[in-house]
């Protein structure tokens, strides 16, 4: 079964320091999501893709975060420097084609900051 | 604006049945469903695309009622499998602005 790859599972780290996470969606979808998922906040999109195009990051805190796709086979999610409140499960989630199409879960990384 | 799931929580006996309620402020485009156990990603149950369209999964179906911007989720005869998180995911008219409800627990008893 094809699936959507994310490293690392698990991250944990101090206060200031660069945190990268990365996603290898679905070979051949070409819609990229990031969600992080707090019990307080549930699911809250952070920025989504098309065809390595960044269409909407109105969930991310500029100051700190940042979304990439270098390529069709990975994105990135990086937050420097993290904070406390940062500490999450960070989702990915590809597609495919336009809308209407249901979305492919990674396993997540559980982030930690102390 | 995150859609809003009723109830939040439900217990249930094995063959019962159940129906959770996601309900939007804006014009949808599709309104998608997911399960999500614990400690696991969340998995795709069904997509519904048209007002007034119904899908059915095994023994798990759904309703988009397009007008009221409203989807139901129905659980016929429940299994202990049944039990997880339940989320509505909108897509709104216009914009490919996708937002998660706010999630039903839903547990199964033996």
């Amino acid at each position: 079964d094809a699936r959507v790859t994310q490293t690392p599972r698990h991250k944990v780290t101090e206060m200031g320091q660069e945190v990268t996470m990365r996603c290898q969606p679905i070979l051949g979808h070409n819609t990229v999501f990031w969600y992080r998922q707090t019990m307080m906040q549930g699911l809250e999109l952070l920025a989504y893709f098309r065809n390595r195009a960044p269409l909407d990051d109105s969930g991310m805190p500029k100051d700190r975060f940042s979304a990439e796709m270098p390529d069709a086979t990975l994105a990135t999610l990086k937050i420097q420097p993290s904070e406390p409140r940062d500490s999450a499960v960070y989702f990915c989630a590809s597609a495919s084609g336009g809308r209407g199409q249901p979305q492919h879960f990674g396993d997540g990384t559980r982030l930690s900051i102390l | 604006q995150q859609p809003v799931q009723s109830p939040q929580a439900v217990i249930l006996r094995e063959g019962e049945d159940a129906v959770i309620n996601c309900s939007s402020s804006k014009a949808l485009y599709s309104v998608h469903w997911y399960r999500q156990k614990h400690g696991e990603a969340p998995v795709f149950l069904m997509i519904l695309l048209k007002g007034g369209e119904q899908k059915g999964h095994e023994k798990i179906s759904a309703s988009f009622n397009e007008k009221k911007q409203q989807s139901s989720l129905y659980l016929t005869a429940s299994q202990l499998s049944y039990s997880g998180t339940y989320f509505c995911g909108t897509e709104s008219s216009g914009t490919y602005k996708y937002i998660f409800g706010t999630g039903t627990r839903l547990k199964v008893l033996a």
